[in-house]
């Protein structure tokens, strides 16, 4: 059974860090995995899908990594704005989607 | 395109009585995904759609929840009787094919059980 962990569980950064959330999965036989952001009262957001294949996908300050021999994966955030703060959630999928826990992240002005 | 769209966004009901959630993927999307957030813990899959087939329904926490999903196009999601755990965020997913596409998923129906 996929198990999905991310760490830390939240996070506090002062506007303008560049900041890295992890996750990390015990099924490496994976299709892909999405970095979702989820705002307070709101549905997900789908920020970056890596595809099994790939090591790496980007958009914008957003930049997410895989090693799916390793079961693990990396959101890095560049220069971080108030309006990042939010829950990001880390899902994969083989075949069904598995969620981790989710980081709340908090940027302060 | 339309995206996922779930209805409604809230809805609280008292122990007992019965609630109807309701999600119209995004059209031509075959898949669809329900899953739930309760309080304080991660989204757990509940089932999967392929057009009105049920693929996967081992998230179904127990007998009192029964989805639907005639002629493949939304789904429905019903709690009879609805007890005070089942309170939480209920989301909808869709995708064009299981496996390499991602889900788009919908707002999510927060339901509160008093």
């Amino acid at each position: 059974k996929q198990e999905v962990t991310q760490i830390p569980a939240a996070l506090s950064v002062p506007e303008g860090e560049n900041l890295v959330l992890n996750c990390s999965f015990t099924d490496s036989a994976i299709y892909n995995l999405q970095w979702f952001r989820q705002d307070p009262g709101k549905g997900l957001t789908s920020l970056l899908l890596i595809q099994s294949s790939q090591r790496e996908q980007t958009s914008g300050r957003l930049n997410a990594s895989l090693d799916k021999s390793s079961g693990r994966s990396t959101l890095y955030i560049a220069a971080s704005q108030p309006g990042d703060s939010a829950t990001y959630l880390c899902a994969v999928s083989s075949g069904d989607m598995r969620f981790g826990a989710g980081t709340r992240l908090t940027v302060k002005p | 395109e339309a995206g996922v769209t779930q209805f409604p966004s809230h809805s609280v009901i008292e122990k007992g009585q019965t609630v109807t959630l309701r999600c119209d993927p995004i059209s031509g999307h075959d898949n669809l995904y329900w899953y739930r957030r309760v309080m304080g813990k991660e989204i757990k899959f509940l089932l999967h759609f392929v057009k009105e087939s049920k693929q996967d329904e081992s998230g179904m926490p127990n007998n009192r929840f029964l989805a639907e999903r005639t002629g493949g196009t939304y789904s429905t999601l019903k709690v009879q009787p609805a007890e005070l755990e089942d309170s939480g965020v209920y989301f909808c997913a869709s995708s064009l094919l299981r496996g390499n596409y991602g889900y788009t998923f919908g707002s999510g129906t927060r339901l509160t059980v008093v």
